[in-house]
């Protein structure tokens, strides 16, 4: 079954601190793996896209590795701002014709406190 | 902001009631996406527009539910004799020939 699960469900930190958000997937065949920041009430933004061949791709504070061989992946945040409390959506672009079909995660909820 | 706008931003509506959602995706992406999204969970699928051919609907989209594309650039979800567990964030994203896709800013549909 094409799933992506993502841990943990929730999280907080203080700000100024780093954390690390986890998925894997089981998306078959794979395409991309992609993270989106989704803050309260609004649509998810892209923040990094990685295929196949890529093991990290960093975005600014937001730093995503990618292990294809054991269907993995993180997304690091370094030196936590206010900001970042938004949910991060894990997302894998299975491949298919006509251009393929987004796998989303159910999100990590990150809570950054003062 | 992304350029994909939807309208309305938020919707309450008793239980029984039609509503309609309009997206305006950027103007030269040929695909346009239709999701849904409950609380704590990610967006699921619902349909796509490859221009103003709908390519491929979601099993969630129930007889109920209907999206259009006329023109190839905005487009409408319906939803008939809503039920409360329509109620959702509605989510849109186009997209150019597949590649990246950009979120709307969503509809948040409260079905008393």
């Amino acid at each position: 079954k094409n799933q992506v699960e993502q841990s943990p469900q929730s999280l907080i930190i203080l700000e100024g601190k780093n954390c690390t958000l986890q998925c894997n997937y089981t998306v078959s065949p794979f395409s991309n793996l992609r993270w989106y920041k989704q803050d309260t009430g609004r649509g998810p933004v892209s923040l990094t896209i990685m295929t196949f061949s890529e093991n990290t791709k960093s975005n600014g504070r937001y730093t995503a590795t990618l292990d294809a061989d054991t269907k993995q992946s993180s997304l690091h945040i370094t030196a936590s701002q206010l900001s970042d409390s938004a949910s991060y959506i894990c997302v894998v672009l299975r491949e298919g014709r006509q251009g393929g079909k987004l796998i989303f995660g159910q999100g990590t909820e990150l809570s950054v406190k003062p | 902001d992304t350029g994909v706008s939807q309208d309305p931003r938020h919707k309450i509506t008793k239980r029984g009631q039609n509503v309609t959602f309009r997206c305006d995706p950027i103007s030269e992406h040929n695909r346009l996406y239709w999701y849904r999204q409950t609380l704590g969970q990610g967006p699921e699928f619902l349909t796509y527009f490859q221009n103003e051919a709908q390519l491929e609907k979601s099993r969630l989209l129930s007889d109920r539910f209907s999206a259009e594309r006329p023109k190839g650039s905005f487009s409408t979800l319906e939803i008939q004799r809503t039920e409360q567990g329509d109620s959702a964030m509605y989510l849109c994203a186009s997209s150019l020939r597949g590649n990246e896709q950009y979120f709307g800013p969503g509809t948040r549909l409260t079905v008393t």
